[in-house]
């Protein structure tokens, strides 16, 4: 079953703009990832977060963890064309193997 | 430095023929082993993992099959495809370590017809 739910389901905005992307997931984790994907390509890690952390940064990436919400987000600052993707959360459990669980993804669309 | 292969990248095939997508990993050794199928504008659905030579677990109750007949090969297959096999499927892996962080191929596209 489908673990992480991203919202909003497709996002468009002009270059320089931020970007914000929530997932929402429901049992307990451990960490909390984010992957971005071109249009058929393969997935890219981005930025792991773990369960005790609250917030991460990793150049324009900006990453919150609330686990008393059961959610996260994800805010590209200052984005550029070449950010449009798919971005997608991914939960893991490390009482299931360490299985990465995925949500639906955002499609972000930077207009130039 | 690691790197994953994934082949091949396309593939047209008629109901009830055989499938084999190959996967392997190079520059490191006993990778946790993954299969993903991504589904158009879904979601990524977890098929298989595989923590060791031999070891397979199967997320999902399907025709379709996976083995590892060595470290860093993994490979899917089906004895007779369904129209609804069709889709995107990845293939990843994962340092045996519990962080979870996997690192992609590039996918293979299957189309049934």
């Amino acid at each position: 079953s489908q673990q992480g739910e991203e919202d909003p389901q497709a996002l468009s905005i002009q270059e320089g703009e931020n970007a914000t992307m929530n997932c929402s997931y429901k049992t307990s984790i451990n960490n909390l990832q984010w992957y971005r994907q071109n249009s058929g390509r393969g997935l890219v890690h981005l930025i792991l977060i773990r369960s005790n952390e609250r917030e991460k940064h990793s150049g324009r990436l900006r990453v919150t963890l609330d686990t008393s919400k059961k959610s996260s987000s994800l805010l590209i600052t200052a984005s550029r064309a070449a950010d449009t993707a798919s971005y997608f959360c991914a939960t893991v459990r490390y009482n299931q193997g360490g299985k990465l669980i995925f949500g639906q993804g955002t499609e972000l669309s930077v207009k130039p | 430095s690691q790197t994953i292969h994934q082949w091949p990248a396309t593939l047209v095939q008629p109901v009830g023929s055989p499938l084999s997508l190959e996967c392997t990993v190079e520059g490191t050794s006993n990778p946790n082993l993954y299969w993903y199928r991504q589904a158009a504008g879904r979601g990524l659905q977890l098929l298989f993992y595989s923590v060791g030579i031999g070891q397979i677990s199967s997320e999902v109750p399907q025709n379709l099959s996976a083995s590892r007949p060595q470290d860093r090969q993994f490979i899917l297959s089906s004895k007779k495809l369904l129209l609804s096999d069709s889709g995107f499927y990845l293939c990843a892996w994962s340092p045996s370590t519990r962080t979870g962080e996997l690192f992609f191929g590039e996918g293979s596209r299957l189309t049934v017809l």
